[in-house]
């Protein structure tokens, strides 16, 4: 079956600094990928997406490449702000229709002070 | 504004009660989704639905209920049978993907904590 998996957290950084958050998955396939951003009591929020191999995903200063040769889809921002922290999760939506049926990782939990 | 509203945000339970979650839609989306969220676990799939009157056990069904009665409502019942059932759940709708895989997106609601006391 599909999984991923997610670099343990938490993560703290101070603003400013370079962040990276690994995720690998498994999946039969080409599965599109995401990562979500989840901030206190609240639901989640697409932060960004990839459908196919070597696509970028970018928003907000965050990226994120589909790399099907690791498969692997590392999220990385160069320069953190307070207001990323945040729980981060990646998922995989596999083949079908179905797009909203996701595999999570577990979440990374960032925090960044100032 | 389109978008997913979960209500309440907050619900308790005694033991041995079923409750019921409240998911509506106004996106005019096909399919919708109840996700069980807890701590370090990520989110996992209770069921979906890709059409009215239509449901599909996700991959921790047991314990809970659907009904999918009318495109914008997708409730979620928690029954007694459910052992565990203090979590943070999330209700979900996406559209059907196209050939070219576009509209991948899921929307997801603020989600309902529930506790039981």
């Amino acid at each position: 079956g599909n999984s991923v998996t997610q670099m343990e957290g938490p993560v703290t950084l101070s603003e400013e600094a370079f962040l990276t958050i690994n995720c690998t998955y498994t999946a039969t396939g080409y599965p599109s990928l995401f990562w979500y951003v989840q901030y206190p009591g609240e639901g989640l929020q697409l932060l960004l997406k990839a459908t196919k191999a070597d696509d970028k995903g970018s928003n907000k200063g965050f990226e994120a490449t589909y790399r099907k040769e690791t498969t692997s889809f590392h999220l990385e921002k160069g320069s953190v702000q307070v207001s990323d922290s945040a729980v981060y999760f990646c998922a995989l939506s596999d083949l079908g229709v179905i797009s909203g049926k996701l595999t999570f990782g577990q979440g990374t939990i960032l925090t960044v002070h100032p | 504004d389109g978008g997913i509203t979960q209500s309440p945000k907050y619900l308790f339970r005694k033991e041995g009660q079923n409750v019921t979650l409240s998911c509506e839609q106004n996106l005019n989306h096909d399919a919708m989704y109840w996700y069980r969220q807890d701590p370090g676990q990520g989110l996992r799939l209770i069921y979906y639905s890709q059409i009215v009157n239509d449901f599909q056990k996700g991959d921790i069904a047991e314990g809970y209920s659907v009904s999918r009665e009318k495109k914008e409502s997708f409730p979620l019942t928690v029954t007694s049978a459910q052992k565990n059932p203090t979590a943070f759940y999330l209700c979900a709708s996406s559209t059907e993907r196209d050939r070219q895989y576009l509209n991948t997106e899921a929307f997801f609601g603020q989600g309902t904590r529930l506790t039981v006391v």
